[in-house]
């Protein structure tokens, strides 16, 4: 099977950095996904990590390491849109498309 | 990216009945899904809608609970069969298409609510 561990809850400052930790457990691994979810809203893609590295999107950035089975997203200049819940998720062996997510954290942004 | 409209986006529901939900499209995509997210939860994965055939249903989730069809590249729905109030989620339709890459989209979500 596959599992997801990542926190629940992450609180942060206005225009600081945020971490948000995944380390994730699977018998084949096809990529990490992280998705944000506002409150009333639907998931939306923000980044997707198949080889090592670091990807960089604008304030948004995503890490991975396949031999620590381990990513990791970073905010950066962090503003209160930013508010929300963050889902990491791996598309689940066999390579058959279905990702499966991670129970989320939730970040709360203080001014 | 792939634009998903999902009817309804709210219900009430009285226990015992049944409600589809249904999933349209802009463009042709190659895999559709239906999650659950349930109050303060993650996203479950209920199954996959596969076109002119049978949906694969993941561990926990049967046919007969939750019928699903896709008559065509562009539309699906998700029937919620006999509803409890442990049925009360944000049922959501998911895609990928043949352009997408490695990015699944969501649509908006049916909000239903099992009294």
């Amino acid at each position: 099977g596959q599992s997801l561990e990542q926190p629940s809850e992450v609180t942060a400052v206005e225009g600081a950095i945020v971490q948000i930790n995944c380390t994730y457990q699977t018998s084949g691994f096809y990529g990490l996904s992280w998705y944000q979810q506002h409150d009333g809203g639907a998931p939306t893609f923000l980044s997707y990590n198949a080889l090592d590295g670091l990807e960089e999107t604008g304030r948004f950035s995503s890490f991975l390491s396949r031999s620590d089975s381990y990513g990791y997203l970073l905010l950066q200049e962090l503003q209160m849109k930013d508010s929300a819940s963050y889902f990491c998720a791996v598309y689940r062996e066999g390579g058959d498309d279905k990702i499966i997510f991670g129970k989320g954290t939730r970040l709360h942004i203080l001014p | 990216s792939a634009v998903i409209s999902q009817k309804p986006s709210r219900d009430i529901c009285q226990r015992g009945t049944s409600l589809t939900i249904q999933c349209q499209v802009d463009s042709q995509v190659t895999m559709m899904f239906w999650y659950r997210q349930q109050p303060g939860q993650s996203l479950t994965l209920i199954a996959t809608a596969n076109q002119g055939s049978e949906a694969t249903y993941e561990s926990g989730f049967v046919i007969d609970k939750f019928p699903i069809s896709r008559p065509n590249l562009t539309f699906s729905t998700l029937t919620v069969s006999n509803m409890s109030p442990e049925d009360s989620s944000i049922y959501l339709c998911s895609v990928k298409g043949h352009s997408s890459g490695n990015t699944i989209y969501f649509g908006e979500g049916s909000w239903l609510t099992v009294v």
